[in-house]
């Protein structure tokens, strides 16, 4: 089966980084998806791991290690746009599956 | 015209009620999916469609009927439900690989409230 892990909630200060760490545990495995989802919104893509390393798109930065069963999503200068939630979500032999997600405030 | 298109966007239902939720989308994909999200809980996959093929999460209730029509249209009939099945019910499609799937691409969502 798949189990994915994540903090249920975060706070971070605008302008500052915050790291949203993602575990996971899969039959199989081909890429590790991030989504934004705001409030009373649909999720939206973010980024797309298959290889190890860093995968960097603008404020937003993904890591992977396959090894470890382990990602992390990067926000830099935080805004308080990004008070949101963000799921991760693997993809294996099977459709996606998600985790909770973890649900960001950015506070001023 | 967005790319995954929902209606209703609300909806209130007795348990005795027959509904249908319907999805339809404009990105030429090839799969398209149900998932369940209610609170505290992960994205709960209901039901794939991949070239007019369906695959489901065999833990949901018979209650939940899925039509797909076509490659670009996706229903969710509804009967007899219990306010559990009170959620946000979304719909996705994707570009389906031979092995497991693409970007999902999410519609707005349906809000279902069982009285």
């Amino acid at each position: 089966g798949q189990n994915i892990d994540q903090p249920t909630e975060m706070t971070a200060t605008e302008g500052a980084i915050v790291q949203i760490n993602c575990t996971y545990q899969t039959s199989g495995f081909n890429g590790l998806f991030w989504y934004q989802q705001h409030a009373g919104e649909a999720p939206t893509f973010l980024s797309y791991n298959v290889l190890d390393g860093l995968e960097e798109k603008g404020r937003f930065s993904s890591f992977l290690s396959r090894s470890k069963g382990y990602s992390y999503l990067l926000l830099k200068e935080l805004q308080m746009k990004d008070s949101a939630s963000y799921l991760c979500a693997v993809g294996g032999n099977t459709p996606l599956v998600f985790g909770k997600g973890t649900r960001l405030s950015v506070i001023a | 015209e967005t790319g995954v298109t929902q209606t209703p966007r609300h909806l209130v239902m007795g348990m005795t009620n027959k509904k249908s939720l319907k999805c339809e989308q404009h990105l030429g994909h090839n799969a398209m999916y149900w998932y369940k999200q209610s609170a505290k809980k992960p994205l709960e996959l209901m039901f794939v469609y991949s070239l007019e093929e369906r695959v489901e999460n065999n833990s949901v209730p018979s209650r939940f009927s899925p039509e797909c029509p076509n490659s670009s249209h996706l229903f969710l009939h509804l009967h007899t439900l219990q306010p559990e099945d009170s959620a946000l019910y979304l719909c996705a499609s994707s570009q389906r690989q031979r092995a497991g799937t693409g970007e999902l691409f999410f519609g707005e969502g349906s809000r279902l409230t069982v009285l």
